[in-house]
């Protein structure tokens, strides 16, 4: 099945406690890219890769990191989370031109 | 500024009572434009995808049609299962980076 993973799907993490949410796709896209979800701000993007090893920042870069190591995985890395980057996130994927896969969802809580 | 709007931002339906969302955009070119379907806590599914003015795309009791400034999402005669938030991203074709800009939104609830 073509599907967009990620995990953990809910995580309550302490301030400054480094993090990882992962992300996997078995659909041989090119196209990556990772999205936090707030009310009443819709979907903002955070970073995004065309390729592996090819990657940009979005809208609310601030405070995160990724990588593309392999086309299939996308990890999000949150060095120092705080307070304010508690959210729903998604990863999603697709061909460059195409609409996106996303993924089920992590729900961040920082304390 | 490329952006999104979608309207109403909440919608209640009675079962039966069709109805329209909007979604206008502003941006200088159009690469695509893609309606989503999106449950609590899950990740948006895809719908559509309408690429030129005057497009229509169908799926069941939902229509999507595109104009040079705005897209309508139809619902015809819904049922509570469609009841969901709708979503609305942009593809300009001026970005190299293949961009998406998303609108917030319209919930829909339909009522048995």
């Amino acid at each position: 099945e073509a599907q967009v993973t990620q995990n953990p799907r809910y995580l309550i993490t302490v301030t400054g406690k480094k993090l990882t949410v992962t992300c996997s796709q078995n659909m041989n896209h090119e196209y990556m890219s990772w999205y936090r979800q707030d009310p009443g701000l819709g979907l903002r993007q955070i970073y995004y890769s065309m390729n592996v090893e090819v990657t940009d920042k979005g809208d609310v870069p601030e405070g995160y990191k990724v990588s593309r190591k392999e086309k299939r995985n996308f990890p999000l890395i949150l060095e120092s989370p705080s307070p304010n980057q508690t959210s729903l996130y998604f990863c999603a994927s697709s061909y460059t031109t195409g609409h996106y896969t996303f993924g089920s969802g992590t729900r961040l809580t920082v304390v | 500024e490329d952006q999104v709007t979608q309207s109403p931002e909440a919608l209640r339906l009675q079962e039966g009572e069709s109805s329209s969302l909007n979604c206008s955009y502003t941006v200088s070119g159009l690469r695509g434009l893609f309606w989503y379907r999106q449950d609590p806590g899950k990740g948006p599914e895809f719908l559509f995808t309408l690429y030129s003015a005057g497009e229509e795309k169908e799926k069941e009791r939902l229509k999507a049609t595109l104009t040079k400034k705005e897209s309508f999402l139809h619902i015809t005669a819904p049922k509570p299962e469609d009841s969901a938030t709708y979503l609305c991203a942009v593809q300009p074709s001026t970005s190299g980076t293949y961009k998406y800009i998303f609108g917030t939104g319209t919930r829909l609830k339909v009522l048995a």
